[in-house]
């Protein structure tokens, strides 16, 4: 059974950083693209970032560019997300999803919410 | 980037009806487009991939198609159950934008 799990969310202030991470368990977690997807109070999904297989390629939203930086641990089938200078627009639950680019996102996890507020 | 533009917003319907949401990317995507469901509070839920193609586990009241720019997500017959936010996904390649959603609910 394919699990992904999120961690790290919280309250930070506005510039501050957080780390996100996302375990996965139940499949060959080095074989697929991964993503974040973000969800703002009583908005629609906003794609993040997306990250390839072997982790040589990322791609990003431009409303995080040069803020957000994903990664992924093949050896601890986890992935990440760094999150810099962050904004009050940045207050959002952030979902890790299996898929990317040219693979569709077949399974999310239960999301870990960002608040960003002084 | 490509922009993707669903209708209608929101879209009250009745029991048993039949339902229709339109997905419209700016540019051809050719079939790289995904249905996803969200209920309330809940994380969302591949229903199509591949425009057309039904996720296991789900209803046979949901169908896709297209192809290019122009989509469709189809609820033959509406249940209570699907009463939900749907959105559309191009995935083709990055960015994976997503559609702004469509509230279905029951009139």
């Amino acid at each position: 059974e394919v699990q992904l799990l999120e961690s790290g969310g919280g309250l930070v202030q506005p510039g501050g950083s957080l780390r996100l991470s996302c375990a996965a368990s139940g499949f060959t977690f080095s074989s697929y693209a991964m993503s974040w997807v973000r969800q703002a109070p009583g908005k629609g999904l906003e794609w993040v970032s997306s990250i390839s297989g072997r982790g040589g390629s990322t791609y990003d939203a431009d409303s995080v560019k040069g803020r957000f930086t994903m990664s992924r641990d093949n050896s601890k089938n986890t992935l990440y997300l760094q999150m810099n200078s962050l904004r009050a627009e940045d207050t959002a639950v952030y979902f890790c999803a299996k898929g990317g680019p040219w693979v569709e996102s077949d399974y999310w996890g239960q999301g870990t919410l960002v608040t960003v507020s002084s | 980037d490509i922009q993707m533009t669903q209708s209608p917003s929101s879209l009250p319907a009745s029991v048993g009806d039949r339902v229709t949401i339109t997905c419209r990317a700016s540019q051809g995507i050719s079939n790289y487009l995904a249905w996803y469901q969200q209920k309330p509070g809940k994380v969302p839920k591949l229903l199509i991939y591949a425009a057309s193609n039904l996720q296991s586990g789900v209803p046979s009241r949901f169908s896709g198609s297209g192809s290019g720019t122009d989509f469709t997500l189809t609820i033959s017959s509406l249940q209570p159950e699907d009463v939900a936010t749907y959105y559309c996904q191009k995935y083709n390649s990055a960015p994976l934008t997503f559609g702004g959603g469509t509230k279905v609910e029951i009139k």
